[in-house]
């Protein structure tokens, strides 16, 4: 299976900030990186899907990127709504794995 | 308006089963693949099951592989995930979501199934 390993597991920004989580695949995925938001007792929400690709309605604050194995979401100015948990997830392969999450906080 | 309303999860005991559906409405159902992706409380997301448009193919976590079946009928435009021999590992919250090359892209609002004696 492909192991996705995300970093910061946590981290805590303050409104305006830019803010950077990253994801490493354990092998080659190609693009096949999404990322999604998600918010206490609620669904996940995709953010971003084949790495890079910003999904309908969602802010353009919220970028993805790609060097090799490693992928990158960007929050270019942190807004206090995006005080979440995050997740990355490959999709090259079955079974999809996810990482483990990024809890962000807002100061 | 895509909506995934699936049906309400429960409490069982170890040993026993439970079928969860998901009803899709506002898009073209037979068109899209779809998964079931669970939450154990406080931890994070773990993919289940995967079913494409025809049925064919099925792919399942070696978790649940043996145990739960997922199937669809794409005439009532409804997902199902049959759990069975349920054990306190299996305690999560269900979600199905539609597939887009691999992204879920819409979401049902969740299911909460207990293993508990």
């Amino acid at each position: 299976d492909i192991q996705m390993t995300q970093s910061p597991s946590s981290l805590s920004a303050s409104v305006g900030d830019k803010v950077t989580i990253s994801c490493r695949a354990s092998q080659n995925i190609n693009t096949y990186l999404n990322w999604y938001q998600q918010k206490p007792g609620k669904a996940p929400k995709l953010l971003i899907y084949v790495a890079s690709s910003l999904q309908s309605g969602v802010p353009s604050r919220f970028s993805g990127s790609r060097s090799g194995t490693d992928f990158t979401l960007t929050v270019s100015s942190l807004q206090p709504e995006d005080s979440a948990t995050y997740y990355c997830q490959q999709s090259y392969n079955m079974p999809y794995t996810f990482g483990q999450g990024t809890k962000l906080e807002i100061k | 308006e895509v909506q995934l309303v699936q049906s309400a999860g429960g409490l069982v005991q170890p040993g026993g089963s439970l079928r969860l559906s998901c009803a899709a409405s506002g898009f073209t159902f037979n068109s899209f693949s779809m998964n079931w992706v669970r939450q154990a409380p406080g931890k994070g997301l773990e993919w289940v099951a995967y079913i494409s448009s025809s049925s064919s193919p099925i792919y399942y976590a070696d978790s649940v592989k043996g145990r739960f079946t997922i199937s669809r009928d794409n005439a009532k435009n409804s997902l199902h995930l049959q759990m069975n021999s349920l054990t306190d590992e299996d305690t999560a919250v269900y979600y199905c979501a539609t597939d887009i090359t691999g992204a879920g892209q819409h979401w049902g609002q969740g299911s909460l199934v207990t293993v508990s004696s």
